[in-house]
């Protein structure tokens, strides 16, 4: 019930195209819906976040989507640029009350962009 | 650049050694969480410190230990290495125990075990 699904794997998509991430949850206790960018040799880096009140957040050319009643979200991002070849991790967070903040990955996206 | 570092980046060990990991938060932070990063497993959290006490383990062995000092800084022991501990290791830190728990993460420590 801790777990967070993510699709693709892996996900190439043309420069100025739109690439879309899944994740699913099971436990509709997590309240915190971040996403991470990660490129090679470096540590996860906070892209956007949304809170379940909420079913759309956008900043710049990312978009998390939010969908609570199907216990999915995902991120989109537009323009795709070379330079978002990353790999992408959504994760998920309980509220504090319930006495952890620890965030729950899921499997991550390997993204590509090709020119 | 976050504003949390990890020394030392790269450590190479043989099996059955002990090491630590040693983590400073942001200014200001005082929640460090500790997570592993491997090839099968992912990114799995192991254990969450907030203002020196303990406050959350995950999936934390008992040959590893941790601990948060009255500066915040954090240190992460891992003993009895096996090759299979060979990782990455992140610490992250957030500022308290907010409901939006923006965690930042450090660049890492990649330990291997030989």
């Amino acid at each position: 019930q801790q777990q967070v699904k993510q699709s693709p794997q892996s996900l190439i998509v043309q420069k100025g195209g739109i690439s879309i991430i899944n994740c699913a949850y099971e436990n509709t206790a997590f309240d915190y819906f971040p996403w991470y960018q990660q490129f090679p040799g470096k540590g996860p880096a906070l892209l956007i976040a949304i809170r379940p009140d909420v079913s759309e957040k956008k900043e710049g050319r990312f978009t998390i989507s939010f969908n609570k009643s199907a216990k999915q979200f995902s991120l989109h991002i537009m323009d795709s640029q070379p330079g978002d070849s990353a790999t992408y991790f959504c994760a998920a967070s309980l509220h504090p009350n319930f006495g952890n903040e620890k965030l729950t990955f899921g499997t991550g996206t390997r993204l590509t962009i090709i020119p | 650049d976050s504003g949390v570092t990890q020394t030392p980046k790269h450590l190479i060990t043989a099996t059955g050694q002990r090491v630590t990991l040693r983590c400073s938060p942001r200014s200001g932070d005082l929640s460090v969480y500790w997570y592993q990063q491997s090839l099968d497993q992912g990114l799995q959290f192991l254990i969450q410190y907030y203002n020196g006490e303990e406050r959350a383990k995950g999936n934390i062995l008992e040959r590893f230990s941790a601990q948060q000092f009255p500066d915040l800084h954090s240190e992460l022991n891992l003993s009895s290495l096996e090759l299979g501990d060979s990782a990455l290791y992140f610490c992250a830190s957030s500022a308290g125990l907010a409901g939006d728990n923006e965690q930042f993460f450090g660049p890492g420590t990649r330990l291997t075990v030989l």
